[in-house]
């Protein structure tokens, strides 16, 4: 039973096409992320959020809106794709985020802009 | 300066060779060291925690956290073909953001 699912696993989208990634979480946790990893495998946190409420928001272009619907799940747009966004995207769940607990990551999603 | 920095490698070593990977940070105030491995395209996962100083053994792995000099450690004994992945240290000020900081990761492959 998978505890931390993305939709889709891989994208290949041309330069200024918006484009959406899903995220949905079965742990019953309170808090969930979206990370960038780039081909040098560095992974930035981008945003995270408690309760349905954002709680970090990182250095991140305003072309990327994440959206909440409830816990469970966490999606991610990405509107004007440029070239320099392609990476793997991933998600990732925790207990909560008072500090100490391990996130639990999906499957990652592989987006390439051409 | 980062806030946790981790030589990338690659690291390649033959099968039963014991690798050392380690992190340093400049942030006092962090109170909790894990190590993430992240097999090729899969996510990364949770594979040894520790809180403050001190060491923690699990089968083949120990991890080490020198709070003093900011510097933890990883070491595999007797390695195997099946770690071979890419390694990530993290770290976490134990905030209410429940942030970690990742190191950028060594690439680690152990040869039969």
């Amino acid at each position: 039973d998978t505890a931390v699912s993305q939709t889709p696993k891989y994208l290949v989208t041309q330069m200024g096409n918006d484009k959406s990634i899903k995220c949905e979480q079965n742990l019953g946790h309170d808090t969930m992320y979206w990370y960038k990893q780039d081909s040098k495998k560095f992974l930035k946190i981008m945003f995270s959020y408690n309760n349905k409420e954002l709680i970090i928001n990182e250095t991140v272009p305003n072309r990327f809106s994440p959206k909440s619907p409830d816990k469970a799940h966490l999606n991610l747009h990405i509107n004007s794709l440029e070239l320099g966004d392609s990476a793997v995207y991933f998600c990732a769940s925790s207990q909560d985020a008072s500090g100490g607990y391990e996130q639990y990551f999906g499957p990652g999603t592989r987006l390439t802009v051409t | 300066q980062k806030e946790v920095e981790q030589d990338p490698g690659p690291l390649s070593v033959p099968e039963g060779a014991i690798v050392s990977l380690n992190c340093t940070y400049s942030n006092s105030a962090f109170q909790y060291f894990m190590w993430y491995r992240q097999y090729s395209r899969k996510g990364p996962e949770l594979l040894m925690y520790t809180y403050s100083s001190g060491n923690k053994e699990d089968g083949r792995f120990t991890a080490q956290v020198d709070k003093s000099s900011k510097y933890i450690s990883l070491f595999i004994r007797d390695s195997q073909p099946s770690d071979s992945a890419t390694y990530l240290c993290a770290i976490d000020r134990g905030s209410t953001l429940g942030r970690l900081y990742f190191g950028r990761g060594t690439q680690l492959t152990v040869w039969p």
